[in-house]
């Protein structure tokens, strides 16, 4: 079966680092997205890795580890309106354009 | 660019009612999805489009669940008879290919209670 974890609810202070962690167990495996849910509004694309490694996009970084089946989102200089669900999804092969979801981790940023 | 178009936004029906949701993807998407997301968890793909044609409806509900995309653009949701647990929202989403890896750009969703 397909199994996405990540940690439910995060905190954290504005102007911070926040790192949110994704582990995976899937076959089939092709990439790891991350997606960025306000409340009531559509997912949003923030990044997508398929080779091992950091890739950075603005204060925004994502990192994946295929080996360990491991990927975590980086948030630096955090805003208030980072506040939002972050959705980690593995991409499968096998036909079609799959996107398996974990449940999503509810950020709340800080004064 | 315009982006994915859903309606409607908000929908509120009694059990065993029908309903009907519409997409319009993004221009030149020739794949398109419905996913469900009930509260608290990820979206989970109900049904895959590549044209007009159905890529997977493995976790469609056929009982109950329909969809189609007749011209290959314009796609359509429709629920018969709806139960509680069908309270959800429908993401409507696109991307250019269904090859693994590209990119799929969501709808705003349609939040339907059953009630």
């Amino acid at each position: 079966g397909q199994n996405i974890d990540q940690p439910t609810e995060m905190t954290a202070t504005e102007g911070a680092i926040v790192q949110i962690n994704c582990t995976y167990q899937t076959s089939g495996f092709n990439g790891l997205f991350w997606y960025q849910q306000h409340a009531g509004e559509a997912p949003t694309f923030l990044s997508y890795n398929v080779l091992d490694g950091l890739e950075e996009k603005g204060r925004f970084s994502s990192f994946l580890s295929r080996s360990k089946g491991y990927s975590y989102l980086l948030l630096k200089e955090l805003q208030m309106k980072d506040s939002a669900s972050y959705l980690c999804a593995a991409s499968l092969t096998g036909g079609g354009n799959k996107l398996t979801f974990g449940t999503g981790t509810q950020l709340k940023v800080e004064l | 660019e315009a982006g994915v178009a859903q309606s409607p936004r908000y929908k509120i029906i009694e059990k065993r009612q029908s309903v009907a949701f519409w997409c319009n993807p993004i221009s030149g998407h020739a794949t398109l999805y419905w996913y469900q997301q009930i509260l608290g968890q990820g979206p989970k793909l109900l049904i895959q489009f590549q044209n007009n044609g159905v890529v997977d409806d493995s976790q469609l509900p056929k009982d109950r669940f329909s969809a189609e995309r007749l011209k290959g653009v314009d796609s359509t949701l429709k629920i018969q008879p709806a139960k509680l647990e069908d309270s959800a929202v429908y993401l409507c989403a696109s991307s250019l290919a269904r090859t693994a890896g590209n990119t799929i750009y969501f709808g705003e969703g349609s939040w339907l209670t059953v009630v």
